[in-house]
């Protein structure tokens, strides 16, 4: 079964400052895809970034961007110039490509993300 | 385009009685899935609905069942409610049963069991 690990309870960054969140997980298969969601104190989870894993270049939606290493299986994901908005729970997600897996995402335990001002 | 929408916000219950929580999803967006969140357990699926059938279901006693209307819009249910069920409840939706497609969430219903 697939599992997704966050070693990162908690971490803070200065406003302004870049932070990496770090995400392992841990599959057998080869197609797949990977999702960071943010939620913050208004409870509602939105996506950050999503990342398939046939492609090889690093998906990047602005401010957020992602190291993906398939063969570490590692999905990093980094925030450059931390705005105080950015706090929030983050959560890395895996879906499988396969039917068999009813696609169905599998969750991390997230990293609480502090924006100091 | 709208999000999704859940209704009621917040809830308040107590052991043993029944609750209906609903959720719209974006328009043309035929999936529907369900979680709970607590803090010790965090984000565990519950089941998906797509184009009015469940498709799968997560580990989760028969007391939590759900449906979906011919308008996609999706509700669940709790019956005889135990304090462990004190959760936020997301709604997700997404176009269609497949892997490639995104899922985009509500903003969740608070329940809480006294």
């Amino acid at each position: 079964a697939q599992t997704v690990t966050q070693s990162q309870p908690e971490m803070s960054v200065q406003e302004a400052e870049t932070v990496t969140l770090s995400c392992t997980y841990d599959t057998s298969e080869s197609d797949y895809y990977l999702f960071w969601y943010k939620q913050p104190p208004s409870r509602q989870m939105i996506l950050v970034i999503r990342q398939e894993a046939y492609k090889q270049q690093n998906a990047t939606e602005n401010r957020f961007s992602v190291n993906f290493q398939k063969a570490a299986k590692s999905f990093s994901l980094k925030i450059s110039d931390s705005q105080l908005g950015d706090a929030a729970m983050y959560f890395c997600a895996y879906r499988s490509a396969f039917m068999d897996s009813n696609y169905q995402l599998i969750w991390g335990a997230g990293t609480k993300l502090i924006i100091k001002p | 385009k709208a999000g999704v929408t859940q209704t009621p916000r917040y809830l308040i219950k107590t052991r043993g009685q029944q609750v209906t929580l609903s959720c719209s999803p974006i328009s043309g967006h035929r999936s529907v899935s369900w979680y709970q969140q607590t803090p010790g357990q965090g984000l565990q699926f519950l089941f998906e609905y797509f184009s009015e059938t469940q498709r799968n279901k997560g580990n989760f006693p028969g007391r939590f069942s759900g449906r979906q209307f011919s308008n996609s819009r999706s509700e669940m249910n709790v019956s005889t409610l135990e304090l462990g069920d004190s959760a936020l409840y997301l709604c997700a939706s997404k176009r269609v049963y497949s892997s490639t497609d995104t899922q985009y969430f509500g903003p969740g219903t608070r329940l809480t069991v006294l």
